[in-house]
């Protein structure tokens, strides 16, 4: 159990184009998700805390209208990066809480976005 | 501000051999800590997870302890395989619920 589901695993856009990432819990509801961003060889980064129903915290220096979060389910918050320029390029990865006292968090199997 | 540190950086050891990896983090006001996997271009797969009120869980031949009053984690690989070679993170969750990951410990496990 305690599965989360991320769509797309890689993703190549062209400069100034949006691109929208999809984190779903499969079999349970999340009514908090995170998303955070990985660079090569380094460890995650949280960019924000996405609650279902309202907006999301963002993490100091990220930018709210790059990088828009929505949640309007228990089940589903998406990311949508904005006018991607390259340097928006890394690993993409959204976690869930499971309520599980025993799991913790999920994690989904992250996106790899390339801006060119 | 919670700090996390995995030593090793990096782990290259026979096939056969035990590994030990370590996690150390300056709070010790933690809620739980969390080891996870993480294969390249993939995310994370949990491991083990252990309450503040624990001392450590074993799962298989994975084992982890958790001493909070001086701020240690230790994640115990018995018998290593191959396939074990990953990069392994450990988490911190505080009283909220952001964690905080170390960089990471990336271990090769030579056949």
């Amino acid at each position: 159990g305690a599965v989360v589901s991320q769509h797309p695993s890689r993703v190549i856009c062209k400069s100034g184009t949006s691109v929208k990432i999809e984190c779903r819990s499969l079999d349970f509801q999340a009514t908090t998700m995170f998303w955070y961003r990985q660079f090569p060889k380094q460890s995650l980064m949280l960019m924000a805390t996405s609650n279902e129903g309202s907006k999301a915290t963002y993490e100091q220096g990220v930018e709210k209208d790059k990088f828009l979060i929505n949640h309007a389910s228990l089940t589903l918050s998406t990311l949508t990066v904005t006018s991607a320029h390259p340097e928006d390029s890394s690993f993409y990865i959204c976690s869930a809480l499971t309520g599980q006292a025993n799991y913790g968090y999920t994690f989904g199997s992250g996106t790899r976005l390339t801006v060119v | 501000k919670q700090e996390v540190t995995q030593i090793p950086a990096a782990l290259s050891v026979p096939e056969g051999e035990n590994l030990v990896l370590n996690c150390s983090f300056t709070d010790s006001a933690i809620y739980n800590l969390q080891w996870f996997r993480q294969d390249p271009g993939k995310g994370l797969t949990s491991l083990l997870l252990i309450q503040s009120s624990q001392r450590e869980q074993t799962s298989g031949r994975l084992n982890a302890s958790l001493d909070k009053s001086s701020g240690r984690s230790t994640l115990y690989i018995a018998a290593s395989q191959p396939g074990d070679s990953a990069t392994y993170l450990c988490a911190v969750r505080p009283s909220d619920y952001k964690l905080s990951f170390g960089a990471g410990t990336t271990v090769t496990v030579r056949a």
